[in-house]
């Protein structure tokens, strides 16, 4: 019954290294965002993608980028980790037509720390 | 610009009692507003929703209340169990505005004590 899985639940990378977050979803959904959790702060938007190859900022994109190669699969980029990235980021899907109601099916999450 | 804001970082209440948690917005715009339920090491989940044409909603011991006057939500979890401790985020959406992507606040860590 898993819907959105992210890759890994435990990270730890060094500072300057190149990290890949991994999100796959298998609900057919055409909208997927990254989202990373810190205290005292929610859910804060780094990029989000409507389509396939499309993708589009967040409110804190800076530092990272992104890839939509197929529906299923957004993976995040940390091009050169950086000691204050380190958080909980979570992957979430939605359909577009909103079937579902607005809610984001969200992953279990991945806990990066960065060295 | 903090459109989606839950001003109590934390709240504490007794096994039995009822638990509120509110949440504030800004954006006029907004049509729909959902809970989601967060333990720790895990995503979050959705709870309960709204819809800005409505100003209360109802799932079992879990209650939506809706002011749009006031551009205040609040969440009723009564009678509230241990298993209701989690941090509970609430979100808005506008579908016209921003396509329906969700807008989260920061989050309140409810403790329920048995």
């Amino acid at each position: 019954d898993v819907k959105v899985t992210q890759s890994s639940r435990y990270l730890v990378k060094r500072t300057g290294e190149k990290v890949f977050l991994e999100c796959v979803q298998d609900m057919d959904h055409e909208n997927m965002f990254w989202y990373r959790q810190d205290p005292g702060l929610g859910l804060r938007l780094i990029y989000f993608s409507y389509d396939v190859k499309m993708k589009e900022k967040g409110d804190i994109p800076e530092g990272y980028s992104v890839s939509r190669e197929k529906k299923e699969r957004f993976s995040l980029i940390l091009e050169s980790a950086s000691t204050n990235q380190t958080s909980m980021y979570l992957c979430a899907s939605q359909d577009r037509g909103l079937r579902e109601g607005y809610g984001y099916t969200f992953g279990s999450g991945t806990r990066l720390t960065v060295v | 610009d903090q459109q989606v804001k839950q001003n109590s970082p934390s709240l504490s209440v007794q096994e039995g009692r009822i638990s509120i948690l509110n949440c504030d917005y800004t954006n006029s715009m907004f049509d729909y507003f959902l809970w989601y339920k967060k333990y720790p090491a895990e995503g979050p989940t959705f709870l309960i929703s709204i819809s800005s044409i409505k100003d209360k909603n109802e799932d079992g011991r879990f209650t939506v209340f809706l002011n749009k006057s006031a551009k205040h939500l609040s969440l009723h979890i009564v009678p509230s169990q241990p298993g209701d401790s989690a941090v509970y985020f609430c979100a808005a959406s506008a579908l016209y505005n921003q396509g329906g992507k969700l807008i989260f606040g920061q989050g309140t860590e409810l403790s329920v004590k048995p």
